[in-house]
């Protein structure tokens, strides 16, 4: 059972267009969601991040939008570099027995063509 | 050096043999957390522990064990490894939670291997 869905799953972009990744969530407890960006051979790394009382954050050319009525959320990076070429999970934290517990989406393989 | 580091970084063992892999931290961090990564699944919770002593399943636990004696570490064995536990495995730690937006830390991964 996947409690937050991803797509696409992999993403051609050509440098300096906009990456678009979409994630959909069913558990309404969730309360906070992160992006994690990883590079091949590394362990993921937090991006940006939302709360859902937020609709929109925006750190440098990397955007969050938040739909919380049609439980959505999504990454935009505007002026796609090679750089920012490698696999994005969107997530949600949610709540079990007092303890939170983070879900990740199956990810996004970004390629970002010159 | 401060920070989560996980040992060994490439692992392989035949089927059926017991493996351990370890996962320290440096900064006190309350939770940790043990990932498997599958192309097509994602990251995939396999246990966590929100301190020294608490440990929890998460959604694929089976074949596997945890262990949380001291807060700075986190071992995960495999009691009897399975062609289908080959992965990569990331050891992960946060803050507690609540109204803080808590942000994992990871480590950089051990791919296993079993044959």
């Amino acid at each position: 059972q996947q409690q937050v869905k991803q797509s696409p799953q992999s993403l051609i972009v050509q440098k300096g267009g906009i990456s678009i990744i979409n994630c959909a969530y069913e558990n309404t407890a969730f309360d906070y969601f992160p992006w994690y960006q990883q590079f091949p051979g590394k362990g993921p790394a937090l991006l940006i991040a939302i709360r859902p009382d937020v609709s929109e954050k925006k750190e440098g050319r990397f955007t969050i939008s938040f739909n919380k009525s049609a439980k959505q959320f999504s990454l935009h990076i505007m002026d796609s570099q090679p750089g920012d070429s490698a696999t994005y999970f969107c997530a949600a934290r949610g709540w079990s027995g007092g303890y939170q517990k983070v879900t990740f989406g199956i990810g996004t393989k970004l390629q970002v063509i010159p | 050096d401060a920070g989560i580091t996980q040992s060994p970084r490439y692992k392989i063992t035949e089927t059926g043999r017991q493996v351990t892999l370890m996962c320290h931290q440096t900064w006190s961090h309350s939770y940790m957390f043990w990932y498997r990564q599958d192309l097509g699944h994602g990251l995939r919770l396999i246990y966590y522990s929100a301190a020294a002593d608490i440990t929890d399943k998460g959604e694929v636990p089976d074949g596997y064990v945890v262990s949380r004696s001291k807060t700075e570490n986190f071992p995960l064995t495999l009691e009897s490894a399975t062609r289908s536990q080959t992965s990569v495995y990331f050891c992960a730690s946060s803050e507690s939670g609540g109204r803080v937006n808590t942000e994992a830390f990871f480590g950089q991964g051990t791919r296993l291997t079993v044959v």
